[in-house]
């Protein structure tokens, strides 16, 4: 099994919602990622997981909190979002720890939310 | 921080020619450089990446080359065809850590 998986693939939500997305792998990697890209940008990185520790906070507002309750899942809770939080919210994880060779990030397919 | 510069914003190319894109880097310590290409409504896919310890790496019509003096890398794909077009990224990183530095992108249009 070489895929990231996302749920869902769509979500729209009104700004008073509370709402989670979600993401599994099971490639055996121990980093985790959560990425948000706009429209014809790059993705930007917003959390990193490493053995199930935040490692990386790209000083994302607390309306967004991430959880991985165990090397395979990570999820992100949403929460009082605005409209300009609309964007695909991307996870990849990379297998970390490696004596040799890079450590290579898979994305998944992503969740495209819509905050109203 | 690193940064990472990609050209051209936007390629368009007729069907069977070769297209290239160009990144550069500016931090020394990266030494891994992968490509993702993004089709509409998915996620980045990894198709290539190359290792500062090596020059050039051929995965069939895709190319990638690295001039670790001069901090840029190349993707190439020779013999392009319309399920080419797409949203190509080129990314920087230390290679073992986890931070990966992306290019701005570049649209492919490979024209029938």
């Amino acid at each position: 099994d070489t895929e990231v998986t996302q749920t869902p693939k769509h979500l729209v939500m009104g700004m008073t919602n509370k709402k989670s997305l979600k993401c599994e792998q099971h490639m055996g990697h121990r980093a985790m990622y959560w990425y948000k890209q706009k429209a014809k940008k790059p993705p930007e990185l917003m959390f990193v997981y490493s053995y199930e520790k935040l490692s990386i906070n790209e000083s994302v507002p607390s309306r967004f909190s991430p959880e991985c309750p165990n090397s395979s899942l990570l999820n992100l809770h949403l929460h009082a979002l605005q409209p300009e939080d609309s964007a695909l919210y991307l996870c990849a994880s990379s297998p970390e720890g490696q004596l040799s060779g890079a450590n290579v990030l898979t994305f998944g397919a992503g969740s495209r939310l819509t905050v109203l | 921080g690193e940064n990472v510069e990609q050209h051209p914003s936007t390629l368009s190319v007729q069907e069977g020619d070769s297209a290239v894109i160009k990144c550069t880097y500016s931090d020394s310590a990266s030494n891994y450089f992968p490509w993702y290409k993004q089709e509409l409504g998915k996620g980045p896919q990894l198709i290539i990446d190359i290792r500062s310890n090596v020059g050039e790496k051929k995965d069939q019509r895709i190319a990638v080359t690295l001039n670790k003096t001069a901090k840029h890398f190349s993707l190439h794909i020779t013999e392009t065809q319309p399920e080419d077009s797409a949203v190509y990224f080129c990314a920087a990183s230390e290679g073992t850590g986890n931070q990966f530095y992306f290019g701005t992108g570049t649209s492919l249009t490979v024209i029938p």
